[in-house]
């Protein structure tokens, strides 16, 4: 079955980027998800389809996907974006839709 | 707005069964996919099932085939999660979303409902 592998912490300071890893072997030829799960809150949505985001979503949330990584970057992290965010593909050789085991930003 | 609320969850003995429910509401139900993801306590997120907008596709992840059945109402515009044979590794919370069959995201999540199993 397909694995995504995704460190398991990050920390930035306010004001910085904060870049997320996924990693798959060739990722590149997928569309790759990524969510924002705040602790106690139900996921969120924040990039679809490698890039694109959600209505509401703020344009620091950016996302590229090439080769065997997918990254998902926040610019200007500001204190509320402290979560844990996951990506997700859909492995169509199985039908089956894999999480990575997901990373947790602190703001420092 | 969208609206998605889960009801069911509760405690269960292993071996045992239950039925978990979404309500949605805030779209057209009967033109949207829609899926059960599930966290344990702690954990990461898990994809459960996938049920398309007619009912008419259905996938199960390996840790639940055979033992769980997704199914959907369009009328009453409900999506439904029968759980039998349960295990103690079934303890999550359980979370429905609604899910793009294009390209297979999960735009829109309800709350969750909490599934305990334990004697």
């Amino acid at each position: 079955s397909y694995v995504l592998t995704q460190p398991p912490s990050l920390s930035v300071a306010p004001g910085k980027t904060a870049s997320f890893t996924c990693g798959g072997n060739n990722i590149g030829s997928r569309n790759v998800h990524w969510y924002q799960q705040k602790a106690g809150q139900a996921p969120v949505l924040v990039v679809y389809d490698d890039r694109d985001r959600p209505s509401g979503i703020p344009e620091r949330f950016s996302g590229s996907n090439s080769g065997n990584m997918a990254t998902l970057t926040i610019s200007r992290v500001e204190a509320g974006d402290e979560a844990d965010y996951y990506c997700q593909v859909w492995d169509r050789s199985s039908d089956h839709q894999v999480f990575g085991g997901g990373t947790k930003l602190t703001v420092l | 707005e969208v609206q998605l609320l889960e009801s069911g969850g509760g405690l269960a003995q292993p071996g045992g069964s239950l039925r978990l429910f979404c309500a949605a509401s805030g779209f057209t139900f009967s033109n949207s996919a829609m899926s059960w993801v599930r966290q344990a306590p702690g954990k990461g997120l898990e994809w459960v099932s996938s049920i398309s907008d007619d009912g008419g596709k259905i996938d199960y992840a390996d840790s639940v085939k055979g033992r769980f059945t997704i199914s959907r109402d369009n009328f009453r515009n409900t999506l439904s999660l029968q759980m039998n044979s349960l295990r103690g590794d079934d303890t999550a919370l359980y979370y429905c979303a609604s899910f793009d069959w294009w390209s297979g995201y999960f735009d829109y999540w309800g709350q969750g409902s909490l599934v305990t199993v334990s004697s």
